[in-house]
């Protein structure tokens, strides 16, 4: 199976900063990962697909990179709205596996 | 619009059974493979099953296997999710989601395991 290894699991920031989530595959994975925002008491929302795609209708400045088999979410300039926790997902191999999560608050 | 309702949660004691649906619209669900996902209260997010666009092949995660079926009815545009011998440590808020990429999530729906 593949763990998906997320970090760090909480991080405290403020508006306008830059912030990266970091998410390793114990083994490759090629570019099938996504990334996810949950705001508190509501469903998680697909942000990233195939490792750097943005979905539609996702502020440009949410973007995602890999290298090997570690990837990145980087938030260019934090606005308010994205204080929430973010989930990579790797959807290449059965059994599909989420990382642990981070949990982005305001500093 | 994309819509994927979740029902069929509750308060279930240890070692029932219950059976989630998730009713589908807005897309052709027979061209789509389906995810269960759960989450458990202040936890991440854990994979339960996945079921092909035909039904033809299932995957699921190794805590739930032989307890869980997951199902799907593509003429009545519905996901199913029948859950036996049900444990406490799997109170949760389980989802419907779209794909194996999981680019479509439903509201959820709590399933309460307690006596």
């Amino acid at each position: 199976d593949i763990q998906m290894t997320q970090s760090p699991s909480s991080l405290s920031a403020s508006v306008g900063d830059r912030v990266t989530i970091t998410c390793r595959a114990s083994q490759g994975i090629g570019n099938d990962l996504g990334w996810y925002q949950q705001k508190p008491g509501t469903a998680p929302k697909r942000l990233m697909y195939a490792a750097s795609s943005l979905q539609n209708g996702v502020p440009s400045r949410f973007s995602g990179n890999r290298s090997g088999t570690e990837f990145t979410l980087t938030i260019s300039s934090l606005q308010p709205e994205d204080f929430a926790t973010y989930y990579c997902l790797q959807y290449n191999t059965f059994p599909l596996s989420f990382g642990g999560g981070t949990k982005v608050e305001i500093k | 619009e994309v819509q994927l309702v979740e029902s069929g949660g509750g308060l279930v004691q240890p070692g029932g059974s219950l059976r989630l649906s998730c009713a589908a619209s807005g897309f052709t669900l027979s061209t789509y493979w389906m995810t269960w996902v759960r989450q458990a209260p202040g936890k991440g997010l854990e994979w339960v099953a996945n079921i092909k666009e035909d039904g033809s092949e299932k995957y699921y995660a190794d805590s739930v296997k032989g307890r869980f079926t997951i199902s799907r009815d593509n003429a009545k545009n519905s996901l199913y999710l029948q859950m036996d011998s049900l444990r406490a440590e799997e109170t949760a808020v389980y989802y419907c989601v779209r794909g194996v990429g999981n680019d479509k999530w439903g509201q959820g729906t709590l399933v309460t395991v307690s006596s």
